[in-house]
């Protein structure tokens, strides 16, 4: 098992430019979601997703879509980077049984917007 | 709105003593409380949880207590090791969503 898997790692953007964090789940989850980690303000849930073609957002979703058309993958989009969405980002799975324990966590996406 | 609280950004404690880490919510309608432990450069991973319908949860050298009345989770780490240097993160869930404090870094001190 592979687990939670983000790509890319690391990425620099200049203002204005899209792109997709990827996220993907081999542990057959329905729930899946996204953070963001900033300094001092902890994690932050942008979207999650229930299962396949259900999203809701979160605390902060504003500038962030997403789409679950499979269990296993939750793209984040960003559609207009700004400077303001400098952060870490972490895709977390876990089984709907489960969700109000143990989430499991990717290692991070470090995304900076200049 | 900050409905999960850690008040202690940073905590330094000697090896081997008693590690305290506090949290505090406002939401009564969170059922789960959850603790997730994160490393420089890693995903945080999860530790110990508690539902709301218990006062204690016993893990290993982790125990985490709660109290609802006064809406107020602490978790013990007990003897601290130098590998619990970390930060760590309180977290609530219900309604579908789970949400996480600012986190508390723990130094442990040789």
């Amino acid at each position: 098992n592979a687990g939670v898997t983000q790509t890319p790692k690391f990425q620099v953007l200049k203002t204005g430019q899209s792109m997709t964090l990827q996220c993907a789940q081999d542990m057959n989850h329905e729930y899946m979601s996204w953070y963001r980690q900033d300094p001092g303000m902890g994690l932050r849930l942008i979207h999650y997703s229930v299962g396949a073609g259900i999203t809701d957002q979160g605390e902060v979703p504003n500038g962030y879509n997403v789409s679950r058309s499979t269990t296993e993958d939750f793209p984040l989009r960003l559609l207009s980077a700004a400077p303001s969405q400098t952060s870490v980002y972490f895709c977390a799975s876990s089984s709907l049984l489960a969700v109000y324990n143990e989430q499991f966590f990717g290692p991070g996406t470090r995304l900076t917007v200049l | 709105d900050q409905q999960v609280k850690q008040n202690s950004p940073s905590l330094s404690v000697q090896e081997g003593r008693i590690s305290i880490l506090n949290c505090d919510y406002t939401n009564s309608m969170f059922d789960y409380f959850l603790w997730y432990k994160k490393y420089p450069a890693e995903g945080p991973t999860f530790l110990i949880s508690i539902s709301s319908i218990k006062d204690k949860n016993e893990d290993g050298r982790f125990t985490v207590f709660l109290n609802k009345s006064a809406k107020h989770l602490s978790l013990h780490i007990v003897p601290s090791q130098p590998g619990d240097s970390a930060v760590y993160f309180c977290a609530a869930s219900g309604d579908d969503k789970i949400i996480f404090g600012k986190g508390t870094r723990l130094h442990i001190l040789p």
